[in-house]
């Protein structure tokens, strides 16, 4: 199976202030990553596919990047509302899914 | 708009089974690809198993942990998928949710039903 690993597993931060999480794939999976977020209580919700194309109604200061192995989910400018736990997940291996581990957007 | 209402969680014995459902609205199953993934509480998402639409041959795959325990099937009549879940262990505990599968992502979720296995 392919493995995903994220970083940092959580973070501190304050509104305003720009965030990376990083993905990354234990082989090449092109551009088949996708990203999502998941508010406590709450089923995860999809951000970004296809590692940079950005859902529908999602606002724009998400964005991702990255092809290969290694990814990229940047938030220009975090939010009230973004505070969050956010997966990615490869969708290259046409048998099975794998996610990464997540990580927690927390208030600093 | 589409919808996805999972149900028939609730607490089994470990060695029992379980058969959850996924009622659509908003779309036709039989040519969906869905899938099933799980969440134990205060962990991460792991991907269970999907059912490819009735077009692509309605094939399934299961992820390792699940593979011989699990069964995913439709009933395009009733718009509903299902995951059957027989052998159950304690670590098959937690929320599991429905999801449609489009441009391979997970576009669409259910809001999830909770399955505890414990004696």
């Amino acid at each position: 199976d392919i493995q995903m690993t994220q970083s940092p597993s959580s973070l501190s931060a304050s509104v305003g202030d720009r965030v990376t999480i990083t993905c990354r794939a234990s082989q090449s999976i092109s551009s088949s990553l996708n990203w999502y977020q998941q508010k406590p209580g709450k089923a995860p919700k999809l951000l970004i596919y296809a590692a940079s194309t950005l859902q529908s109604g999602v606002p724009s200061r998400f964005s991702g990047s990255g092809s290969g192995t290694d990814f990229t989910l940047t938030i220009s400018s975090l939010q009230p509302e973004d505070f969050a736990t956010y997966y990615c997940q490869q969708s290259y291996s046409t048998l099975t899914w794998t996610f990464g581990q997540g990580t927690k957007v927390e208030i600093k | 708009e589409v919808q996805l209402v999972e149900s028939g969680g609730g607490l089994v014995k470990p060695g029992g089974s379980l058969r959850l459902s996924c009622a659509a609205s908003g779309i036709s199953l039989s040519d969906a690809w869905m899938s099933w993934v799980r969440q134990a509480q205060g962990r991460g998402l792991e991907w269970v198993g999907r059912i490819r639409g009735k077009t692509d041959g309605g094939t399934t795959d299961y992820a390792a942990p699940v593979n011989g325990r699990f069964t995913i099937s439709r009933d395009d009549s009733k718009d509903t998928v299902y995951l059957q879940m027989n052998s159950l262990k304690t670590e098959d505990t937690g929320v599991y949710y429905c999801s449609w599968e489009l441009r391979s992502a997970l576009d669409v979720w259910g809001q999830g039903t909770m399955v505890t296995v414990s004696s």
